[in-house]
């Protein structure tokens, strides 16, 4: 089942410009992750908030989490082309079995 | 160098015939997860072992078959009775709880002709 649903499904933008994602979710959770993922490879982990966290902030990245509202944000600010990826956020749901679920991603693609 | 190794990377196979995607790490994680994705899609969970000896189906375990003797190693056989087998997957592993970071493979392309 798929829980995390990100917006927008593609960004295109400038490079040096600022690219904001999107995930809704519908469980409560005790923690939200963002991955990203080049064409053809693996994840790779960059961030994690947890519930009681409202904002977290690691190099160029900036996260919040809004769980009222059941909404999280990724911000990458001054985009560069190498941030051309998917992103993915998963939620790790504290109801039923314990496990990351994982969005269908945004597409980001910084011009240069 | 810590990871996870997947093998192969490419892998064709003929209708009807099983075929075994390797996984191995040497992060000394406890827990193994294996994903599916498919274009354009996300990641749905296959299996998972948070122990060795021991494993659990995830939301697309149908025609799929795993197994954990090893810590280190957590091999997955897409078998026969998989209807649509062609994806891209992805191992993964954790150092305990499931829904903590999790450490990804660079993935094996499985193409039935």
């Amino acid at each position: 089942s798929q829980q995390g649903e990100e917006d927008p499904q593609a960004l295109s933008i400038q490079e040096g410009e600022n690219a904001t994602m999107n995930c809704s979710y519908k469980t409560s959770i005790n923690n939200l992750q963002w991955y990203r993922q080049n064409s053809g490879r693996g994840l790779v982990h960059l961030i994690l908030i947890r519930s009681n966290e409202r904002e977290k902030h690691s190099g160029r990245l900036r996260v919040t989490l809004d769980t009222s509202k059941k909404s999280s944000s990724l911000l990458i600010t001054a985009s560069r082309a190498a941030d051309t990826a998917s992103y993915f956020c998963a939620t790790g749901s504290i109801q039923g079995a314990q496990k990351l679920v994982f969005g269908q991603g945004t597409r980001l693609t910084i011009n240069p | 160098d810590g990871g996870i190794t997947q093998s192969p990377k490419y892998l064709f196979r003929k209708e009807g015939q099983n075929v075994t995607l390797s996984c191995e790490q040497n992060l000394n994680h406890d827990a193994m997860y294996w994903y599916r994705q498919d274009p354009g899609q996300g990641l749905r969970l296959i299996y998972y072992s948070q122990i060795v000896n021991d494993f659990q189906k995830g939301d697309i375990a149908e025609g799929y078959s795993v197994s954990r003797e090893k810590k280190e190693s957590f091999p997955l056989t897409v078998t026969s009775a998989q209807k649509n087998p062609t994806a891209f997957y992805l191992c993964a592993s954790s150092i305990g709880r499931h829904t903590g970071e999790l450490f990804f493979g660079e993935g094996s392309r499985l193409t039935v002709l």
